[in-house]
């Protein structure tokens, strides 16, 4: 079946620190893309999406470049901040079928 | 726009107590509805989805059930709560054809 690969965490950088959270997927099809984030204590919030190949999803400085001949995701983002703490999900949408990575904790030390 | 509510935000409970969750989303017709938990520190789990009123898919097999009474509400129950359902529990929605799931703020369900 569909499944979605993220690198393992916890992840820890300091500020202004490069950031790159690998993603990859398997799919029988070609699915849409997503990045969520789920900052402590709340709800998974949508950060970026990308619907076909070579297609790049961007919001907040984060962006991702969807990537079909190696099937990744991977997120990125130049200069991190202490307040981008949180779990990153990727996960992948095909056919009404959602399916979500297991998450990758980020911390970001001042 | 569109907005999704669950509540309660947070919920202590016995082992062996029932439960009731309930989440509503306003500003769209006929969406597609999740719910799913999160064990602390993991990753999410699909519980249940619904298509419609009255339609309701499981995909684990548990004591928990849902159900869809109207277009844009969906309720997670149990008869008698587990000490192994204790999670954070999200309820989620999308369009047909949109492709896109969004989510609501979550409950914190502790079972004791």
């Amino acid at each position: 079946g569909d499944s979605v690969t993220q690198m393992e965490g916890p992840v820890t950088l300091s500020e202004e620190a490069c950031l790159t959270i690998n993603c990859t997927y398997t799919a029988t099809g070609y699915p849409s893309l997503f990045w969520y984030v789920q900052y402590p204590g709340e709800g998974l919030q949508l950060l970026l999406k990308a619907t076909k190949a070579d297609d790049k999803g961007s919001n907040k400085g984060f962006e991702a470049t969807y990537r079909k001949e190696t099937t990744s995701f991977h997120l990125e983002k130049g200069s991190v901040q202490v307040s981008d703490s949180a779990v990153y999900f990727c996960a992948l949408s095909l056919d009404q079928n959602f399916v979500f990575g297991p998450g990758t904790r980020l911390s970001v030390l001042p | 726009s569109q907005t999704i509510h669950q509540w309660p935000a947070t919920l202590v409970q016995p082992v062996g107590s029932p439960l009731s969750l309930e989440c509503t989303v306003e500003g769209t017709s006929n969406p597609n509805l999740y719910w799913y938990r999160q064990a602390a520190g993991r990753g999410l789990q699909l519980l249940f989805y619904s298509v419609g009123i009255g339609q309701i898919s499981s995909e684990v097999p548990q004591n928990l059930s849902a159900s869809r009474p109207q277009d844009r509400q969906f309720i997670l129950s149990s008869k008698k709560l587990l000490l192994s359902d204790s999670g954070f529990y999200l309820c989620a929605w999308s369009v047909i054809d949109k492709e896109t799931q969004y989510f609501g703020p979550g409950t914190r369900l502790l079972v004791l």
